[in-house]
């Protein structure tokens, strides 16, 4: 199976902050690699797909990129509504993967 | 507005069996793959099984191959997933997600129901 390992596990920034977050293959998986926002109690949304694109009607504040098997995810501007967990999955290969989760917070 | 509900969830003993339910509703249902995605209590996501959009490839997670079975009825619009031989290690919300037979993201997603494997 790929491994997603992401990081950091946790974070916190103010409000304004540029905020990102690492996920690393365990292999080569291309470009097909997912970040999903996670709001408590509630199901996960797709904000980037295929590591860079941005999902129809998710603010572009939000940005995905690639190199080798590393995949960052940026918030460029922080803002309250963003207070979630972020996941990263991957669909190379089956099993599909995610990563640990990245719990985002504001200071 | 797309929709998804899942039905179905509870709790059961070790060894028994449950039959969740995926109603879908706002898209076009039968031109999308659809998947169950679990997530334990505190810990992260874990794809769970795979069904094309014509039924015609189905894939499980080793965790689960042989005890699980999805299925779907396109006429409903709905999505089934049958557990069967159930551990606490089950226990979790599971959630119905829908993208294209040709990826593996997921664009649409139920609000998910809770299964508590106990005894």
């Amino acid at each position: 199976d790929i491994q997603m390992t992401q990081s950091p596990s946790s974070l916190s920034g103010s409000v304004g902050d540029r905020v990102t977050i690492t996920c690393q293959a365990s292999q080569d998986i291309s470009k097909f690699l997912n970040w999903y926002q996670q709001k408590p109690g509630k199901a996960p949304k797709l904000l980037i797909y295929d590591a860079s694109n941005l999902e129809t009607g998710v603010p572009s504040r939000f940005s995905g990129s690639r190199s080798g098997t590393d995949f960052t995810f940026t918030i460029s501007s922080l803002q309250p509504e963003d207070i979630a967990t972020y996941h990263c999955q991957q669909y190379d290969n089956l099993p599909w993967t995610f990563g640990q989760g990245t719990k985002v917070e504001i200071k | 507005e797309v929709q998804l509900v899942e039905s179905g969830g509870g709790l059961v003993q070790p060894g028994g069996s449950l039959r969740l339910s995926c109603a879908a509703s706002g898209f076009t249902f039968s031109s999308y793959s659809m998947n169950w995605v679990r997530q334990a209590p505190g810990k992260g996501l874990e794809w769970v099984s795979y069904i094309a959009s014509r039924g015609s490839a189905i894939y499980y997670a080793d965790s689960v191959k042989g005890r699980f079975t999805i299925s779907r009825d396109n006429a409903k619009h709905s999505l089934y997933l049958q557990m069967n031989s159930l551990r606490a290690e089950d226990t979790a919300v599971y959630y119905c997600a829908g993208g294209s037979d040709s990826s593996g993201y997921f664009v649409y997603w139920g609000q998910g129901t809770l299964v508590t494997v106990s005894s």
